[in-house]
């Protein structure tokens, strides 16, 4: 079965401070993985994916990602956090059953302190 | 505002009653998935519609619980008889067929709270 992991329920880091958010994967075969944000009340907004080539995807609000398929990771990074970055952040793999639904992890809190 | 918009954005009702939610995905987008959300975990999958097809559904949506996406466009979720654990974020996002590595673009979510 395929599945992702966060590791960490909550990720505290320093503005300024460059920040990781992990995650793990589980698939057969070749992976598709996304990182999404979600704000207080709000829905899902996309950050980056990863589907194939390098392995350093950059995305949106200057985060990236590395994936590494000898470790089986998709960890999330930013080199510079900012406060306004505090959200709670998902990974998720694309099911590859079919019909590209996401199988997603149980989310880390990322808090950014002044 | 051309992204996914559902309505209500918030729901509360009495254990018992009926409720539905609407979702109107972006317009050119004809793939249209519906996620399930509780406090401290990520969005469950529930259901998945390719134009008005249902093609999948999860062991998650039992069956007091419907979508319908008619004509291909606006979708509904209907909770018949809710119970108190159906109390949960409902996420809607769809997405474009014609690109199998597309991201899916997620609305606001309507939160449902059973007393």
């Amino acid at each position: 079965a395929q599945s992702v992991a966060q590791p960490e329920d909550q990720v505290n880091v320093a503005e300024g401070n460059p920040l990781t958010v992990k995650c793990t994967y589980s698939v057969s075969g070749n992976p598709y993985l996304f990182w999404y944000v979600q704000y207080p009340n709000r829905g899902l907004q996309f950050l980056l994916k990863y589907i194939t080539g390098d392995n350093l995807v950059k995305g949106s609000y200057g985060f990236e990602a590395e994936f590494n398929k000898s470790q089986t990771s998709f960890h999330l990074k930013k080199p510079s956090a900012l406060v306004s970055d505090s959200a709670l952040y998902f990974c998720a793999v694309r099911d590859m059953g079919g019909y590209n639904k996401l199988i997603f992890g149980a989310g880390t809190r990322l808090a950014v302190h002044p | 505002d051309t992204g996914v918009s559902q309505n209500p954005r918030h729901k509360i009702t009495k254990r018992g009653q009926n409720v539905t939610f609407r979702c109107d995905p972006i317009s050119e987008h004809n793939r249209l998935y519906w996620y399930r959300q509780t406090l401290g975990q990520g969005p469950e999958f529930l259901t998945y519609f390719q134009n008005e097809a249902q093609l999948e559904k999860s062991r998650l949506l039992s069956d007091r619980f419907s979508a319908e996406r008619p004509k291909g466009s606006f979708s509904t979720l209907e909770i018949q008889r809710t119970e108190q654990g159906d109390s949960a974020m409902y996420l809607c996002a769809s997405s474009l067929r014609a690109d199998t590595n597309t991201e899916a673009f997620f609305g606001q979510g309507t939160r449902l709270t059973v007393v």
